[in-house]
């Protein structure tokens, strides 16, 4: 079955460190890959997402992220984080199987630290 | 991008009602449709597909009789938890998917209370 996987379930920095979150997804076929932002009080927003072509992908924010087909992975960065950007983040994997789904990650909780 | 939205944002009911949640595709056409549950602190977890013209296709462990999903329309999908309970409230999104079928655009949730 198709699952996300998302490895840190809690992060906590100091505002201007790097972040990189994990995102793993299994699936064999062709995926559209997202990640959203859910800030606290709010609905998800998109920050990101990959059909094809360059898999480094920019998004809102100062986020990027990089799909790496081999390893299944769509890892989402920040060069320098802050304060603002203490939410939860989603990975998203939406594919054909016999039905078009959204299947989401268990989400990582950022904490920046100001 | 595309907007949908859910209405109510919130609703508070007794338990042994039944409520009714509604999510609108405004500027685009919506085949498929997927309601969702958010519990506190947790992921958003997928409870059905709701395709238009057809029986919503529920996941493993959603009870189809009470968490009843109408999609009558290209525009509009409802999600009707009947007989609510308060373990049912939760939160609850919907999303709906372009003709392309490659994007979701999700609602602004439903915060759904049984008192």
């Amino acid at each position: 079955a198709q699952s996300v996987s998302q490895h840190n379930h809690h992060v906590i920095l100091s505002e201007a460190a790097s972040l990189e979150l994990g995102c793993n997804y299994s699936y064999g076929g062709t995926v559209n890959l997202f990640w959203y932002v859910q800030y606290p009080g709010q609905h998800l927003q998109l920050l990101l997402k990959y059909f094809s072509g360059d898999p480094l992908v920019k998004g809102i924010k100062g986020f990027e992220a990089e799909f790496i087909k081999s390893k299944f992975s769509f890892n989402l960065r920040k060069p320098s984080v802050q304060w603002s950007d203490t939410a939860e983040y989603f990975c998203a994997v939406n594919a054909w199987t016999g039905g078009f789904k959204t299947i989401f990650g268990a989400g990582t909780r950022l904490f920046v630290k100001a | 991008g595309a907007v949908v939205s859910q209405h109510p944002s919130r609703v508070i009911c007794k338990s042994g009602t039944s409520v009714k949640i509604e999510c609108r595709s405004l500027d685009f056409q919506a085949t498929t449709m997927f309601w969702y549950r958010q519990f506190p602190k947790q992921s958003l977890m997928l409870m059905a597909t709701s395709n238009e013209g057809s029986k919503a296709t529920y996941e493993q462990g959603v009870e189809k009789d009470k968490f009843l999903i109408n999609h009558a329309s290209l525009t509009l999908s409802t999600l009707t938890v009947t007989s609510a309970h308060p373990e049912d409230s939760s939160f609850y999104i919907c999303s709906a998917v372009d003709s392309q079928n490659t994007e979701a655009f999700f609602g602004q949730g439903t915060r759904l209370t049984v008192v």
